[in-house]
């Protein structure tokens, strides 16, 4: 069955530090999305991403957050100047025909911020 | 009132057992329901989408029921591996944003 691959799956980084976190959508999905996990909290929605561009986004997806498709295949988070507060799971996932329907998500990246 | 309520549990049932969980949205324009689970430290996995009709797979069914606003998920003859959170999401139409649940524990034992 076709997956949604992360890497790396565990991200450790200096506080102020830059950090790219990198998906891999199922290859027929056209939907994608962000979401992080703190732990033992609820997961929550960060941006969603349509035809090279962003679709809707929360309030946590602020001016430190970018997304980006630089291919073909990959689908990147990019986190620009890291806050210990950003330490959490964060999930990729997709979705083939639409924002409405069932998304499928990779086994995440922990981000641990020193 | 939080958008998408669960109770947290957890819920601590025998093998073979029927449970229920509930789930409910403050949105009265949510379109569209998805129950997920998740295990510890594990990525969300979808179980299933809700339908307005109400909807089976195997053991498991979801209902809709709009005019009180919750979606609830039954799960029959329990096993020890449907031990896992079980999520709600809720989706609003004009704005395709999902909202989680903070998840219903589930242990069945032996």
């Amino acid at each position: 069955e076709p997956e949604v691959t992360q890497t790396p799956s565990h991200q450790v980084t200096q506080m102020g530090q830059e950090v790219i976190l990198r998906c891999v959508p199922i290859s027929n999905h056209l939907y994608f999305y962000w979401y992080r996990q703190i732990l033992g909290q609820k997961v929550e929605f960060l941006v969603s991403f349509y035809n090279n561009e962003i679709s809707e986004k929360s309030e946590i997806f602020d001016d430190q957050f970018s997304v980006e498709r630089p291919d073909g295949s990959n689908f990147t988070l990019k986190i620009r100047s890291t806050k210990l507060e950003d330490s959490a799971m964060y999930f990729c996932a997709s979705s083939e025909a639409g924002h409405n329907q069932p998304q499928h998500f990779g086994d995440g990246t922990r981000l641990s911020i020193l | 009132r939080k958008e998408v309520e669960q109770d947290p549990g957890p819920f601590n049932v025998p093998e073979g057992a029927t449970v229920a969980f509930n789930c409910t949205y403050s949105n009265s324009a949510s379109q569209s329901f998805f129950w997920y689970r998740q295990d510890c430290r594990k990525e969300p996995k979808l179980l299933m989408s809700v339908y307005s009709s109400g909807n089976e797979d195997g053991r498991f069914t979801a209902q809709l029921n709009r005019a009180s606003q919750y979606i609830s998920l039954l799960i029959r003859d329990s096993k020890l591996s449907d031990s896992a959170t079980y999520l709600c999401v809720v989706l609003s139409g004009g704005s395709y944003i999902p909202t989680f649940g903070r998840g219903t524990s589930l242990i069945v034992h032996p």
